[in-house]
């Protein structure tokens, strides 16, 4: 089986532009959840997706955002970007019948993002 | 609120040594507790996880994971580190969502 892929892997952007993240889950997965990890904040908690719907928020400000499309692919979206936003974003995906705690995770490897 | 404390940054083992990382966690009730590890370049594997039942937990790559309640830790241990152990570990709480701790950067030298 296919693991879990990100698109693109690194990303050079300068700050007030917006970026749009993909990740494509494992075959049959329907929760994709988004992490975002710095050197100064560690690994936090965007949101999770199941069956095209956010099922669970972090606290992350509005300018981030994501979607979940019929076959389970997401994006995320972040708008105005500030200096901060750069970063490693991790998208993980699993089963989502359970819920993200119940299952296991199974982690891409990561869009890195760099503002400028 | 749930959090997460990996008191060790950094630590240095040589190769065949035990290793033990700690974590430690802060939650009113028992929260679902994780394990993670992350190479270089790499996205996250789970190594383990517990929620109840025995609080000694089997994880993958010989990794165990020993559950204490009355100290609120969660040390993560293995009685022999291979040169491929070298990474990030990562320990986790869980209650409707996963906090993460800081991490600790395992070196592995020969």
């Amino acid at each position: 089986k296919a693991g879990v892929t990100q698109t693109p892997r690194y990303l050079i952007k300068t700050r007030g532009q917006q970026v749009t993240l993909s990740c494509s889950p494992i075959s049959g997965h329907r929760s994709v959840s988004w992490y975002q990890q710095t050197p100064g904040q560690g690994l936090q908690f965007l949101f999770e997706y199941f069956s095209e719907t956010q099922r669970n928020k972090g606290n992350f400000p509005g300018r981030f955002s994501g979607r979940q499309f019929s076959n389970s692919r997401s994006e995320m979206n972040v708008s105005t970007l500030e200096l901060g936003d750069s970063a490693l974003y991790l998208c993980a995906s699993s089963s989502g019948l359970a819920g993200i705690l119940q299952e296991t995770q199974y982690f891409g490897p990561g869009t890195r993002l760099l503002v400028l | 609120a749930q959090s997460v404390t990996q008191p060790d940054i950094h630590i240095t083992v040589s190769e065949g040594a035990s290793l033990e990382l700690r974590c430690n966690y802060s939650y009113g009730a028992t929260p679902y507790l994780f394990w993670y590890v992350q190479s270089p370049g790499q996205g996250l594997q789970l190594l383990l996880k517990y929620f109840s039942g025995d609080t000694l937990v089997q994880g993958i790559k010989g990794f165990e994971a020993e559950f204490k309640r009355s100290q609120s830790s969660f040390n993560l241990r293995k009685p022999s580190v291979h040169w491929s152990d070298a990474a990030e570990y990562f320990c986790a709480v869980g209650s409707q969502k996963v906090t993460f701790g800081t991490g600790t950067k395992l070196q592995v030298i020969p």
